[in-house]
């Protein structure tokens, strides 16, 4: 059970260019979402999904794209990186519902640096 | 709007001192879910509790406790007896409830308390 995963573990990218922030997990988890941490402003979650097919925004999705094609995986693509998006960004999913309301479990993070 | 306030950006106590990391919330709803993680310096996020908003008993773990006050929206949390070992940023967070079962899962943290423990 290797829980939540994420790849690439750092990143330098320059402006412009795009990737992709990739996250599985192996827990069947139907809730993933992704987060960014910034120095002073805690995670602000950028975008979340309910489930395969399901995706929404979060607090701070622009310049972000996501999909959900399966249970498991939950890309996180960047456009064009600009500077801004120099961030450590981490992965998360849990169980939904409140009957089952379990803690999210966090992946160990991507470092990302835009020049 | 939710939020969740952690006044102390940063702590600094010796080995074996007792400290208190703060933890203000505002929210609109009556259910919610309360929550603390702890990021080492390796930087990975590690659970340490959750509370809902139904029960405000105390909880104890060991070194840890938690004190949830309702009256003062405040989900305190104190390490007794620090060590070493519980250097490390500690984040409390906010979960909003309704939508899909009833939770949303969506988590609002707060801005961190670094704490450092020296020997």
């Amino acid at each position: 059970n290797a829980g939540v995963t994420q790849t690439p573990k750092f990143q330098v990218l320059k402006t412009g260019q795009s990737m992709t922030l990739q996250c599985a997990q192996d827990m069947n988890h139907e809730y993933m979402s992704w987060y960014r941490q910034d120095p002073g402003m805690g995670l602000r979650l950028i975008h979340y999904s309910v489930g395969a097919g399901i995706t929404d925004q979060g607090e701070v999705p622009n310049g972000y794209n996501v999909s959900r094609s399966t249970t498991e995986d939950f890309p996180l693509r960047l456009l064009s990186a600009a500077p801004s998006q120099t961030s450590v960004y981490f992965c998360a999913s849990s169980y939904l519902g409140l009957a089952t309301y379990n803690e999210q479990f966090f992946g160990p993070g991507t470092r990302l640096t835009v020049l | 709007a939710q939020k969740v306030t952690q006044a102390q950006t940063e702590i600094s106590v010796v080995e074996k001192e007792d400290v208190t990391l703060d933890c203000v919330y505002e929210t609109r709803d009556t259910t919610y879910y309360l929550f603390w993680y702890k990021q080492p310096p390796s930087g990975e996020l590690v659970f340490l509790i959750r509370r809902n908003s139904f029960d405000e008993q105390n909880e104890i773990s060991g070194r840890y406790s938690w004190n949830f006050q309702k009256s003062t929206s405040s989900f305190n949390f104190t390490i007794t007896a620090s060590q070493v070992v519980d250097s490390a940023v500690y984040f409390c967070a906010l979960s909003e409830v309704g939508g899909y079962g009833g939770a949303t899962n969506k988590l609002i943290f707060g801005t961190g308390t670094l704490l450092a423990v020296q020997p």
